[in-house]
C-alpha cells in the first residue's frame, strides 16, 4: 500500500511570497489533515476533511492560510503572503474512519519544510 | 483548557535498558490514548493506541499503560537498541470530531 504523498519536500521562499504544498493520501481515506509542526513542538492541526468538507479549521490562519481538497482526495494547503512564523514542517496526514469506532490511526507523510526568509 | 505534558527533557540511555517515557495530560477524560514514533525529517508514525478502559497494552518490546485516575499515560520500550532512538509523542483525541491534540514528544537516545 503506497503511504501519503507530499511535495515539494523542501521550499524557500521570501516574507510576502506565496507558497503551496500537495498532498496526496492513502487511497480510499475519506479524512485528510494539514498539520503545521514547528521545531521542538508537537504537530498543531491546521484544518481536517472528512471526503471534501471541512471538519474542523478552527486553528487555520484564515487571513493567509488557505485548503481545499477537490474530488474528496487530493489536497493543496496554500499560504499567502508568508511570514517568518510560517517557518515549519508541514504535515499532511489520513485516515480512514470506520463507522461506529472512536479511534483512528492517522498516516503521515514525509512533510514539507518551509523556510521563510 | 485541555493540556498534554510529556518529558520535557531528552531522555539518554543505555542499550539493553528499559526506557519510560510519560505522557501526563490535564482538563479531560480522553476516550483512548495513541503514542506515535517521530525520526528526522520524518512524518510521526503509529505505534500503539490504548483505550480508556485498557490498563495496559503490548507490542513485540513496547508496552503502554493508562491510568484514568492519575491521568498519565506511561510508555516502556525493553531491551531498547539504539535504533529505538527518536521522538516519540503521545496525542489524544477531544471535541466532537475527535480532533487529536500532542504533546512537545520526548526525544530518546539509545547509546550503544
Amino acid at each position: 500500500e503506497a503511504g501519503v504523498a507530499q511535495s515539494p519536500r523542501y521550499k524557500i521562499i521570501e516574507k510576502r511570497q506565496s507558497v503551496a504544498f500537495w498532498c496526496n493520501p492513502i487511497s480510499g481515506h475519506a479524512t485528510l489533515y494539514w498539520y503545521q509542526q514547528i521545531l521542538g513542538q508537537g504537530p498543531k492541526l491546521l484544518i481536517q476533511f472528512q471526503n471534501n468538507g471541512v471538519v474542523d479549521d478552527s486553528q487555520l490562519p484564515k487571513d493567509r492560510f488557505s485548503a481545499e481538497r477537490l474530488k474528496g482526495v487530493d489536497s493543496t494547503l496554500k499560504i499567502q503572503p508568508a511570514k517568518l512564523e510560517d517557518s515549519a514542517v508541514y504535515l499532511c496526514a489520513s485516515s480512514s474512519r470506520t463507522f461506529g469506532y472512536h479511534q483512528e490511526t492517522q498516516y503521515f507523510g514525509p512533510g514539507t519544510r518551509l523556510l521563510v526568509l | 483548557s485541555q493540556k498534554i505534558e510529556q518529558n520535557s527533557e531528552a531522555l539518554n540511555i543505555q542499550e539493553g535498558k528499559t526506557a519510560t517515557l510519560t505522557c501526563n495530560y490535564t482538563n479531560y477524560s480522553p476516550a483512548y490514548l495513541q503514542w506515535y514514533r517521530q525520526d528526522p525529517g520524518r512524518g510521526p508514525v503509529f505505534l500503539l493506541l490504548i483505550r480508556e478502559n485498557e490498563k495496559e497494552k503490548r507490542k513485540e518490546r513496547l508496552k503502554v499503560t493508562f491510568d484514568t485516575t492519575l491521568k498519565q499515560s506511561l510508555f516502556h520500550i525493553t531491551a531498547s537498541q539504539p535504533a529505538d532512538s527518536a521522538t516519540y509523542l503521545c496525542a489524544l483525541p477531544t471535541g466532537n470530531n475527535r480532533k487529536l491534540i500532542w504533546g512537545l514528544g520526548t526525544s530518546l537516545a539509545v547509546n550503544p
